[in-house]
């Protein structure tokens, strides 16, 4: 069974610009969540995706925006790049189910790491 | 106060010893607990998975949550050159994931 796939790998961006990330969960899965990962602040919820609904969001502001489509894969965004967001960026997917309750373990992709310039 | 508090480390050991791994959380209601081991340029996968408290063994893993004290614990039996890697501690919450600092563990041949 294929994992969670990410792309890019990499991506180097100068401020002000805007990226897209995008992942595949693994077959099946219906949720998605991204995480930020940096030596500071270590690895940080950004949001979860479930049948193509924003479900839960950390404490991130508005430019970070996210997407699921109705295969599951799931998009991220971030608009008017800083330096700070320099990071890895990681998508995980589980099998957590509609109730929004039940605890499912979360499978992780390899990450995407985005240098801003 | 950070919701889950991890020592960073680095921690450095010989092979063949015992390493424990703590965190320390504030919140009580917290049921769901997890350690992840995340390799160099890889991202975090799951080792350990607990509800609630007590202990669960899984090989050389054995993975303690106390609630009364809000203290989790991973240890390693026998550690090996490949057990080097980052760990994080983690609990669930409504579909997010909490995580601790990681603690970075070297395991010296």
């Amino acid at each position: 069974k294929a994992g969670v796939t990410q792309t890019p790998r990499y991506l180097i961006k100068t401020r002000g610009q805007q990226v897209t990330l995008s992942c595949s969960p693994i077959s099946g899965h219906r949720s998605v969540s991204w995480y930020q990962q940096t030596p500071g602040q270590g690895l940080q919820f950004l949001f979860e995706y479930f049948s193509e609904t924003q479900r839960n969001k950390g404490n991130f502001p508005g430019r970070f925006s996210g997407r699921q489509f109705s295969n599951s894969r799931s998009e991220m965004n971030v608009s008017t790049l800083e330096l700070g967001d320099s990071a890895l960026y990681l998508c995980a997917s589980s099998l957590r189910g509609s109730s929004g309750t039940r605890w499912d373990e979360q499978f992780f992709g390899p990450g995407t790491r985005l240098t801003v310039l | 106060q950070k919701e889950v508090e991890q020592d960073p480390g680095p921690l450095s050991v010989p092979e063949g010893a015992i390493v424990s791994l703590n965190c320390t959380y504030s919140n009580s209601a917290f049921q769901y607990f997890m350690w992840y081991r995340q390799y160099s340029r890889k991202g975090p996968e799951l080792l350990m998975y607990t509800y609630s408290s007590g202990n669960k063994e899984d090989g050389r893993f054995t993975a303690q949550v106390d609630k009364s004290s809000k203290y989790i614990s991973l240890f390693i039996r026998d550690s090996q050159p490949s057990d080097s890697a980052t760990y994080l501690c983690a609990i669930g919450n409504t579909g997010k994931l909490i995580f601790g600092q990681g603690t970075t563990l070297q395991v010296k041949p």
